[in-house]
């Protein structure tokens, strides 16, 4: 089964500093998601990308977040000066149609620990 | 909003037993639901959806989900656990304008004992 790859799998980083995790979706896929599980909380949708533009963000998404694709296949998320609410497991996931019969693909997962 | 519970934090079965773990949601409209498994380690791999249709739906690894409105319940079922079943499982409900915008329940840890 094709997979969706994340890069690092574990990241640790000073409280302040600029991070950016990524991810290399699968070759044909169209929409990309990013979703965060902060320790022993459920899993929760950051914000979903198609077309080199946002589609949807939560509440969480604000401007220390950023999301690009800067050579057409890896898709990034950077966070500019990490808090240590930041902490927890990044999913990048990837889709090859909207909302029907399509499947979401979820990423390994990057754990970033700010400390 | 939209939002999923998952009553149940841990259950424990025995291997050969059969398995049921709980999902109520709350949407205003005909929702997309989902079951996810995550493995130690892993990313989440999709175990079944409902979109519309058959009520019940089959999913991999021998799993069946059943979408019962009148209860807001989506519980996944499986007759016959084995070991290799033991893993996080997650319930989410459809949200938002476009593709998978996901709202997770909070998990429910599967533990098999021999």
């Amino acid at each position: 089964e094709p997979e969706v790859t994340q890069t690092p799998s574990h990241q640790v980083t000073q409280m302040g500093q600029e991070v950016i995790l990524r991810c290399v979706p699968i070759s044909n896929h169209l929409y990309f998601y990013w979703y965060r599980q902060i320790l022993g909380q459920k899993v929760e949708f950051l914000v979903s990308f198609y077309n080199n533009e946002i589609s949807e963000k939560s509440e969480i998404f604000d401007d220390q977040f950023s999301v690009e694709r800067p050579d057409g296949s890896n898709f990034t998320l950077k966070i500019r000066s990490t808090k240590l609410e930041d902490s927890a497991m990044y999913f990048c996931a990837t889709q090859s149609e909207g909302m029907g019969n399509e499947k979401l693909f979820f990423g390994s997962g990057t754990q970033l620990s700010v400390l | 909003a939209q939002s999923v519970t998952q009553p149940d934090i841990h259950i424990t079965v025995s291997e050969g037993a059969s398995l049921e773990l709980r999902c109520n949601y709350s949407y205003g409209a005909t929702p997309y639901l989902f079951w996810y498994v995550q493995s130690p380690g892993q990313g989440l791999q999709l175990l079944l959806k409902y979109f519309s249709g058959d009520t019940l739906v089959q999913g991999i690894k021998g799993f069946e989900a059943e979408f019962k409105r009148s209860q807001s319940s989506f519980n996944l079922r499986k007759p016959s656990v084995h070991w290799s079943d033991a893993a996080e499982y997650f319930c989410a409900v459809g949200a938002g304008n476009s593709g998978y915008a996901l709202n997770f329940g909070k998990g429910t840890s599967l533990l098999v004992t021999p």
